[in-house]
């Protein structure tokens, strides 16, 4: 199974400044498609999972441009250039190359 | 608009059965990709199953030989089937579906609000 390995596992920012996380998986991403099935999830608080970015760096409808995701084969980051209260809540990466399907474990983005 | 919702889940008792349903509308289950994925209290995401636009169906193997996913072509609707239920299956269900083709093809792009399990005696 690929492992993927999210850190930080919490990070408190101030509204307004930046975040970063970052999704290293135990092998490459890179399919026999020539896709790189690496998505990021929001889970606001007491939500279900929210589709942010997909294939590594493009942004799902209604997700605001402050997302940004970047990265290639193992190694992977989203990015919040600005970070808002409703910013607030867990964020998972997720790999959809190979079966089974894996999700990181999470990160907190929590406001100071 | 497309929307999936989730319902079936209850408090069932260890080696009990439960079937969870996902009502989808504004798109058509039988084209799409369709998964379920779960969450326990207070943990991460987990993927459970999967059935692709042609039938086929894959599981992770916590569950294997004793989940089973399926649909509904006359009512849009995804299933899971869950028998011999164990403690550890406790979580919240999620639908998702990713679409066949396009820019967001193989992408769980929507997702239901949830549905709980919980096995306990």
């Amino acid at each position: 199974d690929i492992v993927m390995t999210q850190t930080p596992l919490s990070s408190p920012v101030t509204l307004g400044q930046p975040a970063s996380i970052s999704c290293r998986s135990s092998q490459s991403l890179v399919h026999s498609d020539g896709n790189t099935y690496l998505n990021w999830l929001q889970q606001r608080p007491g939500q279900p999972p929210r589709l942010l970015i997909y294939k590594i760096s493009n942004r799902f409808s209604g997700v605001p441009d402050r997302f940004s995701g970047s990265g290639a084969g193992t190694d992977f980051t989203l990015k919040i250039s600005r970070v808002e209260a409703e910013d607030v809540g867990v964020y998972y990466c997720m790999q959809a190359t190979q079966f089974p399907l894996t999700f990181g474990g999470g990160t907190k983005v929590e406001i100071k | 608009e497309v929307q999936l919702v989730e319902s079936g889940g209850g408090l069932i008792q260890p080696g009990g059965s439960l079937r969870l349903c996902c009502a989808a509308s504004g798109f058509t289950v039988s084209s799409n990709f369709m998964s379920w994925v779960r969450q326990a209290p207070g943990k991460g995401l987990e993927w459970v199953s999967v059935i692709y636009s042609g039938g086929n169906t894959y599981y992770a193997d916590s569950v294997k030989g004793r989940f089973t996913i399926s649909r509904d072509n006359s009512k849009n609707t995804l299933y899971l089937q869950m028998n011999s239920l164990r403690a550890e299956d406790t979580a919240v269900y999620y639908c998702a579906r990713a679409p066949p083709d396009g820019l967001l093809y193989w992408v769980f792009d929507y997702w239901g609000q949830g549905t709980l399990v919980t096995v306990s005696s």
